[in-house]
């Protein structure tokens, strides 16, 4: 089976850096995904990595480390805008039967 | 360009009803995921097809099923409905690398 965690909930301040990270334990691994989801919608892709290490896109940069089954997706100098669900999914295998975690809901405060 | 679209957007049904949901890929993606959501939850895969054929199916039960038609569109069926049911379904297509895959808006399903 496939276990992917994430925090539920994380809060920050306009203008700030929030972390958010997960843990999976999967079957396979060739790939992970960060999407952004905002209420109501559909998910949106933010990044892909394959490889260790940190991948930078604006504000946001998203890591991964292979051996430690982790990864982290960093989102800086907040907006309002960027309150919304941010899911991880793993790619077991090379063909893109995505397995997602719940989901971590990040909520902005002015 | 147009992204992946999916119709109906909304839909009510009762226990018991079948239902029919609609997904066109991004032009010239040949694969097309089915994802259902559930309030609070991560999309769960149901079904991934790729040139007409299923590469894939989830741990759904046989009262779903899908299919490719040849322009790469594809529809999700659903028998029997259950309240547990209600759900978002989600489309994703990807391209011949499947760098990604693309989500539709969704189709949100309710069944009463």
């Amino acid at each position: 089976g496939q276990n992917i965690d994430q925090p539920t909930e994380m809060t920050a301040t306009e203008g700030a850096i929030v972390q958010i990270n997960c843990t999976y334990q999967t079957s396979g691994f060739n790939g992970l995904f960060w999407y952004q989801q905002h209420a109501g919608e559909a998910p949106t892709f933010l990044s892909y990595n394959v490889l260790d290490g940190l991948e930078e896109k604006g504000r946001f940069s998203s890591f991964l480390s292979r051996s430690k089954g982790y990864s982290y997706l960093l989102l800086k100098e907040l907006q309002m805008k960027d309150s919304a669900s941010y899911l991880c999914a793993v790619n077991p295998s090379n063909d893109y039967k995505l397995s997602f975690g719940a989901g971590t809901t990040v909520t902005v405060r002015a | 360009d147009a992204g992946v679209t999916q119709s109906p957007t909304h839909l009510i049904k009762t226990r018991g009803q079948h239902v029919t949901l609609r997904c066109s890929p991004i032009s010239g993606h040949k694969s097309v995921s089915w994802y259902q959501q559930v309030l609070g939850q991560g999309p769960q895969f149901i079904f991934q097809y790729y040139e007409k054929e299923e590469r894939g199916r989830g741990n759904f039960p046989d009262r779903f099923s899908a299919r490719q038609f040849p322009n790469y569109s594809s529809e999700l069926n659903v028998n029997a409905l259950l309240l547990g049911d209600s759900a978002l379904y989600l489309c994703a297509s990807s391209g011949e690398l499947q760098e990604t895959q693309y989500f539709g808006p969704g189709t949100r399903l309710l069944v009463l």
